[in-house]
């Protein structure tokens, strides 16, 4: 079947720490990976998204790259700002149906 | 602009009340799709529906309706058979040609 696993939060980190949110994959044929962003109280967003193996996505000064071989597309950023803190999640795209990881909230303190 | 709209942000009802949630897109995407989030938690699938008048099941289908008559709309009918029904309410669509989903801002339903 179609599942997303991502690193359980909260993640709490300082202001231009390095971050990297884990999230691995299990799909049948060629998903699309995805990275969304929640604020409180809204709607995702799309963060950057990857269509094929060793595609890179990016955005805002987040990364992730889709790696077929270890089944995975970890999220990082060189250098978080407060304004990052939000809930994040990886998904997935088979089919015409999307699979959604449970979440990770990140903090980033001053 | 284009983009998604659910209505009301807020919403209380009082328990074995049927209520309907509204989403209304003008992306002119085919796919509108219900999720459900609840606190901490990821997004589960409600229903989805790829074409007017056609819709399915998703996994967590029991104690909810749907309808699909315009391509713009497809409201969500929360029913008094669904045992736990407060939660965050996401609907979101996406077109053939994009390979990503567009999120409304959601309603936030609680059952008193």
């Amino acid at each position: 079947g179609n599942s997303v696993t991502q690193m359980e939060g909260p993640v709490t980190l300082s202001e231009e720490a390095f971050l990297t949110i884990n999230c691995t994959y299990t799909a049948t044929g060629y998903p699309s990976l995805f990275w969304y962003v929640q604020y409180p109280g809204e709607g995702l967003q799309l963060l950057l998204k990857a269509t094929k193996a060793d595609d890179k996505g990016s955005n805002k000064g987040f990364e992730a790259t889709y790696r077929k071989e270890t089944t995975s597309f970890h999220l990082e950023k060189g250098s978080v700002q407060v304004s990052d803190s939000a809930v994040y999640f990886c998904a997935l795209k088979n089919f015409n149906k999307f699979y959604f990881g449970s979440g990770t909230k990140l903090n980033v303190k001053p | 602009d284009g983009g998604i709209t659910q209505s009301p942000k807020y919403l209380f009802r009082k328990e074995g009340q049927n209520v309907t949630l509204s989403c209304e897109q003008n992306l002119n995407h085919d796919a509108m799709y219900w999720y459900r989030q609840d606190p901490g938690q990821g997004l589960r699938l409600i229903y989805y529906s790829q074409i007017v008048n056609d819709f399915q099941k998703g996994d967590i289908a029991e104690g909810y309706s749907v309808s699909r008559e315009k391509k713009e709309s497809f409201p969500l009918t929360v029913t008094s058979a669904q045992k736990n029904p407060t939660a965050f309410y996401l609907c979101a669509s996406n077109g053939p040609e994009w390979n990503e989903q567009f999120f409304g801002p959601g309603t936030r339903l609680t059952v008193l």
